[in-house]
C-alpha cells in the first residue's frame, strides 16, 4: 500500500531558527515522484517541489532545501532562516507512475513566531 | 495565482440539497481533478478528467458526479448533501494526461452543510 506520513502534527518555532519538517512514505513501486505542498491560512495549496524517484539529489531554492532519501524513505524540507510568512501547513504527497492521483500526508502546521 | 479558478469560494446550504462546483483549469491545461479536505479525512483525491474524458476515479461518493466540458472546465456536482460533505473542496488542473509533474491547485470551494 501507498502511504505518507508527516509525524508532526506542529511545530513551533521563532523567527530565524531553522525547521525541517519530516515525510516518510511508503511504496513498492520503483518509479514514482514526490511532492510538497504549501497551504498558507488563505487556503489555497502552492507547489513548493516535486522530486523523481530516480533523483537523490538534494535541491536547494534560497532559505528551502529537500533531502531525499531513498534508503530510509524520506523527503525531508528545511527552511533555513525561518520567517513569520513561512506559517502555513506544509503537506508532502506521493505519486506512483501507475497512477494520477496524489497521496498526501496529514500536513505538518509550522508557526513562526516573531 | 496558480490560474486555476474555482467558484464558489463558498457555499453554505442544507441537508438534502444539491450543489454544483465549478473549476477551470490554467490555459492549455487538459488535465483537472479534483480533491476534497476534510478535518477527519485529509486531502482525499476522488477524480480525474483529462481532455474531456474519465482517467481515474478515487474515494468519490456515488452522490457525487463530475464532468470536463469542452471548454475543458469541470464541474463536481454534490447531492443529497449530508453534514459529513462539508469540506474545502480543490480543483488542480496539469499539463498533460500522463503527468509526472506538478498540479496546479486552485484557492478552493468551501462548502458547508447546516
Amino acid at each position: 500500500a501507498q502511504k505518507v506520513t508527516q509525524a508532526q502534527t506542529e511545530i513551533s518555532v521563532v523567527e530565524k531558527e531553522d525547521v525541517t519538517l519530516d515525510c516518510v512514505y511508503e511504496t513498492r513501486d520503483t518509479t514514482y515522484y514526490l511532492f510538497w505542498y504549501k497551504q498558507p491560512p488563505s487556503g489555497e495549496l502552492v507547489f513548493l517541489i516535486r522530486r523523481n524517484s530516480f533523483d537523490e539529489q538534494n535541491e536547494i531554492s534560497g532559505r528551502y532545501s529537500w533531502n531525499f532519501q531513498k534508503s530510509t524513505s524520506s523527503f525531508n524540507f528545511t527552511i533555513t532562516a525561518s520567517q513569520v510568512v513561512d506559517s502555513a501547513v506544509y503537506f508532502c504527497a506521493l505519486r506512483m507512475d501507475s497512477s494520477y492521483k496524489l497521496i498526501f500526508g496529514s500536513g505538518t502546521r509550522l508557526l513562526v513566531r516573531p | 495565482d496558480s490560474g486555476v479558478t474555482q467558484t464558489p469560494k463558498h457555499l453554505i446550504t442544507a441537508t438534502g440539497q444539491r450543489v454544483t462546483l465549478r473549476c477551470s483549469p490554467r490555459s492549455g491545461d487538459l488535465s483537472v481533478y479534483w480533491y476534497q479536505q476534510s478535518l477527519d479525512q485529509g486531502l482525499q483525491f476522488l477524480i480525474h478528467y483529462y481532455n474531456g474524458e474519465e482517467r481515474a476515479k478515487g474515494n468519490i461518493l456515488e452522490r457525487f458526479s463530475a464532468q470536463q466540458f469542452p471548454d475543458l472546465h469541470s464541474e463536481l456536482n454534490l447531492s443529497s448533501l449530508e453534514l459529513g460533505d462539508s469540506a474545502l473542496y480543490f480543483c488542480a488542473s496539469s499539463s498533460t494526461g500522463a503527468d509526472t509533474g506538478e498540479l496546479f491547485f486552485g484557492e478552493g470551494s468551501r462548502l458547508t452543510v447546516l
